[in-house]
């Protein structure tokens, strides 16, 4: 069965500063792999996705987000935050015959001024 | 515009009072699910469909019905609702079988039982 472990519910950083949200996956198979982002009471909306491709997956707003297969991790950076970065953000994973996706349970991101 | 609207986007409502969310997509897609998001729990999936008439369970389908007679629409039952129903509700559709598929959110729906 395919699970995803975020570690750190809670992330703050400075304004400026690196993000980096950890996403660790469990699967048999190859996975497809998503960093999904949430702003206050709005719907998800995806960043960025990882699909057997590059590596390194390159994203919008400036997030990036490298498969690494002998870490399991498909860990999430922004070399430097912004306010608006400020939200809860969801890795997630699937694979070619499943139908659904499996999340995480989330970390939330604070931004310091 | 492309988009997956869900209404109502707020219900308060009482044990045992049959009540549906409903679920539109405009962009054809043949792919849809229902997941709930509870704190520190994530999004966990209720009920997916496949396509027309397909339906199938997904972790957490207990107490929920859903149903897909037009390719569009894919509402959420509650036949009686409980306390612990109680949640923030997402409608999602996609291409096709998730695989490789991005999944396209609505707005939610945040329901209270009382």
């Amino acid at each position: 069965a395919q699970s995803v472990t975020q570690l750190g519910s809670h992330v703050s950083v400075s304004e400026g500063a690196l993000v980096l949200l950890r996403c660790n996956y469990s699967s048999s198979v190859p996975p497809y792999l998503f960093w999904y982002v949430q702003y206050p009471n709005q719907g998800l909306q995806l960043l960025l996705k990882y699909t057997s491709a590059a590596t390194l997956v390159k994203g919008i707003n400036g997030f990036e987000a490298e498969f690494k297969k002998s870490e399991t991790s498909f860990h999430l950076t922004k070399p430097s935050a912004h306010m608006s970065d400020a939200a809860e953000y969801f890795c997630a994973v699937s694979d070619v015959s499943q139908g659904n996706l499996i999340f995480g349970k989330g970390t939330k991101l604070s931004v310091k001024p | 515009e492309a988009q997956v609207t869900q209404n109502p986007r707020y219900l308060i409502t009482v044990t045992g009072k049959k009540l549906t969310v409903t679920c539109s997509q405009n962009m054809n897609h043949e792919y849809m699910s229902w997941y709930r998001q509870d704190p520190g729990l994530g999004l966990r999936q209720i009920y997916y469909s496949m396509n027309v008439e397909v339906t199938d369970k997904g972790d957490v389908p207990e107490g929920y019905k859903v149903s897909r007679k037009e390719k569009r629409n894919f509402p959420l039952i509650l036949e009686s609702p409980s306390p612990n129903q109680t949640s923030l509700y997402f409608c999602a559709s996609s291409k096709g079988l998730v695989g490789t598929e991005t999944q396209y959110f609505g707005p939610g729906t945040r329901l209270l039982v009382l």
